[in-house]
């Protein structure tokens, strides 16, 4: 079946370094949506692309989706403490399908 | 506050023991989906419900099932459980379809004894 795979799994940085977490999809995704969990937290909604080759940035956070609409990636500039949490991405299973399918997650630490 | 209510937070029951949890989505949101989280672990989907009707299902066990309301609140009932059930369990509601992003509720974390 359709698998979404994230790398790296776990990321230890210090602080003011940049951090990248990868994604990829056995399939073409019609959309991508990565999401934000912080320790102890739910899962918040981040972003979501659609577009082939899409770039979005929010403040330090930067999302691209890939020209084959197969792999997207995260990178966070100059990490801050507040960054700490694990981020999933996640893609439909099947075009339109309404169910969501869950990279693995990157949990990132940050030493102060 | 993502408007999702899920209770209760924690529940703490016996092996072969059956529970219920609750979630009420977001005002106007249509699809519920219940998700698991182990220790250290991704999401993995368990069923989504739209507007009543189960629309998806994921890996989810027999011993579990799940049914939304006609005021769109949905259960997720575990029976006969397991060491391995303990978890938390996430309900997330959206506006409909795969384009539309997921709002998480707090989650209820399951321990059995």
């Amino acid at each position: 079946g359709q698998q979404v795979m994230q790398i790296p799994q776990y990321q230890h940085v210090q602080e003011g370094e940049d951090f990248t977490t990868y994604c990829n999809s056995s399939t073409t995704l019609s959309n991508i949506q990565w999401y934000k969990q912080r320790p102890g937290g739910h899962p918040v909604f981040l972003i979501q692309l659609v577009k082939s080759g899409e770039v979005k940035k929010q403040k330090r956070l930067t999302f691209q989706f890939g020209e084959a609409k197969k792999n997207s990636s995260l990178h966070i500039t100059a990490t801050q403490t507040t960054d700490v949490g694990t981020y999933f991405c996640a893609g439909p299973r099947v075009q339109g399908a309404q169910k969501l399918v869950f990279g693995q997650g990157t949990r990132l630490t940050i030493n102060p | 506050d993502s408007g999702v209510t899920q209770t209760p937070k924690h529940l703490i029951t016996a092996t072969g023991q059956r529970v219920t949890l609750r979630c009420s989505p977001r005002s106007g949101d249509l699809s519920v989906y219940w998700y698991q989280q182990s220790l250290d672990q991704g999401l993995q989907f368990l069923i989504q419900y739209y507007n009543g009707e189960e629309r998806a299902k994921g890996n989810i066990l027999e011993r579990f099932s799940a049914q939304q309301f006609p005021d769109l609140h949905s259960e997720l009932n575990l029976s006969s459980l397991e060491l391995g059930d303990s978890a938390l369990y996430f309900c997330a509601s959206s506006h409909g379809g795969e384009y539309y992003e997921q709002y998480f509720g707090p989650g209820t974390r399951l321990t059995v004894t």
